[in-house]
């Protein structure tokens, strides 16, 4: 089974309104970590926002929040307000504590977001 | 202050030579990342360098893979014989010493190699 599933490879949003990207995640370790990065055409990543397993409230940075569902074990990035240069691939990606120390993290095959007048 | 700097941006070669691509991190960070990204797919884990420790390569494809990284600073991945299927982004990344609040990756603009 994918580890970290993003069912849209494609959004359009207009700008001013609200998105929803989708992440659903799959993992036996109790302990975990949620991340959203953004990789615009430049090619660089881009960290967004993070999201622990043990966190009881949702990460807010920003624009961004993430909305941790975790019985449902979903994961979604929440942009208010799109702007133009948030057009970009986003990637939702993880981190098992059992995979050892560091940042190993699994990645989603992501979302190509473009925001339009 | 100076990012994660990655050269060259953009490598052709033909199958069967060996490339080698570089990796310079964030001063004073120490762990270091390679990721490989091929087209219309996520982030794929290479190796992790933290420090001194012995490196985890649990994410190296084939014995035709290679990294090293020399005076816990910059890092060299090297693809002997390469592949058409080697044809991908190749990005690094590093983190000061583990966060364990957030662990964000900082990310360089990675290598684009291309096998022909």
């Amino acid at each position: 089974a994918q580890k970290i599933t993003q069912t849209q490879p494609g959004m359009f949003v207009q700008e001013k309104e609200a998105v929803t990207l989708d992440c659903t995640y799959d993992t036996s370790d109790p302990s975990y970590g949620l991340f959203w990065y953004k990789q615009p055409s430049s090619g660089e990543m881009i960290f967004l926002i993070y999201q622990g397993s043990y966190d009881q409230q949702n990460a807010t940075e920003g624009r961004y929040s993430l909305n941790f569902q975790k019985a449902r074990k979903s994961a979604n990035l929440v942009i208010s307000a799109s702007q133009l240069g948030d057009s970009a691939m986003y990637f939702c990606a993880m981190r098992e504590a059992f995979t050892g120390g560091g940042n190993k993290l699994t990645f989603g095959t992501g979302t190509q977001l473009k925001v339009e007048l | 202050g100076a990012g994660v700097s990655q050269s060259p941006s953009n490598k052709v070669t033909e199958k069967g030579k060996d490339v080698e691509l570089r990796c310079d991190p964030i001063s004073g960070h120490t762990a270091l990342y390679w990721y490989r990204q091929s087209l219309g797919q996520g982030l794929e884990f290479l190796i992790y360098f933290q420090g001194n420790s012995a490196p985890d390569k649990s994410g190296l494809p084939s014995d035709r893979f290679s990294a090293e990284r020399t005076g816990g600073s910059v890092s060299t991945l090297t693809i002997q014989r390469t592949q058409q299927e080697d044809s991908a982004v190749y990005l690094c990344a590093s983190t000061p010493l583990f966060d364990a609040n957030t662990g964000e990756l900082f990310f360089g603009e990675g290598s684009r190699l291309t096998v022909l």
